[in-house]
């Protein structure tokens, strides 16, 4: 069974700095790969998907990379502010799982101004 | 504007009282799926949609009922409810299997 894992589960940075949040999936067999953002008492909002024929994607200060072989996944955000203070979760599709996402536990970001 | 709808935000009930959960999306979108996440356990899938009328079971779906009888929406039925089922729900869709999967704001439910 597709386990995720996230680490670290809290990280805690001053504004500015640039930062690294590591996924690592134990079936490497995976269809996709999604990073999403939830803030305290709301919904999970879509960052970058990547697909398992894919290495990395960016979207503006965000970078994800995907390592399929190894199971690892990182999203990197450059230049981080204030407002990029969110729990961070990845989640990965396995073929013929019925559309279900597999979530790790989330890591949660604080950046300091 | 796109989005995942689901009502009600809130909702306290005591065990045993039926109630429904609704989700709507407005993106036409043939996958549908309900999640719920507790501290610890993480997010896991409830029930999934392919289309109108057809569903079928993810995880972790002893004690809820859904249907999909349009499109649009997917709601999620506890004939039952248990204090086990105290947790925060999501509703997601996609355009279809292996798409970007787009969550609503999530209904926090209390069973007494």
């Amino acid at each position: 069974k597709q386990e995720v894992t996230q680490i670290p589960a809290a990280l805690s940075v001053p504004e500015g700095e640039n930062l690294v949040l590591n996924c690592s999936f134990t079936d490497s067999a995976i269809y996709n790969l999604q990073w999403f953002r939830q803030d305290p008492g709301k919904g999970l909002t879509s960052l970058l998907l990547i697909q398992s024929s894919q290495r990395e994607q960016t979207s503006g200060r965000l970078n994800a990379s995907l390592d399929k072989s190894s199971g690892r996944s990182t999203l990197y955000i450059a230049a981080s502010q204030p407002g990029d203070s969110a729990t961070y979760l990845c989640a990965v599709l396995t073929p013929n799982a019925g559309n279900m996402l597999t979530f790790g536990g989330g890591t949660r970001l604080m950046v300091k101004p | 504007e796109a989005q995942v709808t689901q009502n009600p935000r809130y909702l306290i009930t005591v065990t045993g009282k039926k109630l429904t959960v609704t989700c709507s999306q407005n993106m036409n979108h043939e996958y549908m799926s309900w999640y719920r996440q507790d501290p610890g356990l993480g997010l896991r899938q409830i029930y999934y949609s392919m289309n109108v009328e057809v569903t079928d079971k993810g995880d972790v779906p002893e004690g809820y009922k859904v249907s999909r009888k349009e499109k649009r929406n997917f709601p999620l039925i506890l004939e039952s409810p248990s204090p086990n089922q105290t947790s925060l729900y999501f509703c997601a869709s996609s355009v279809g299997f292996g798409y970007e999967q787009y969550f609503g704001p999530g209904t926090r439910l209390t069973v007494t």
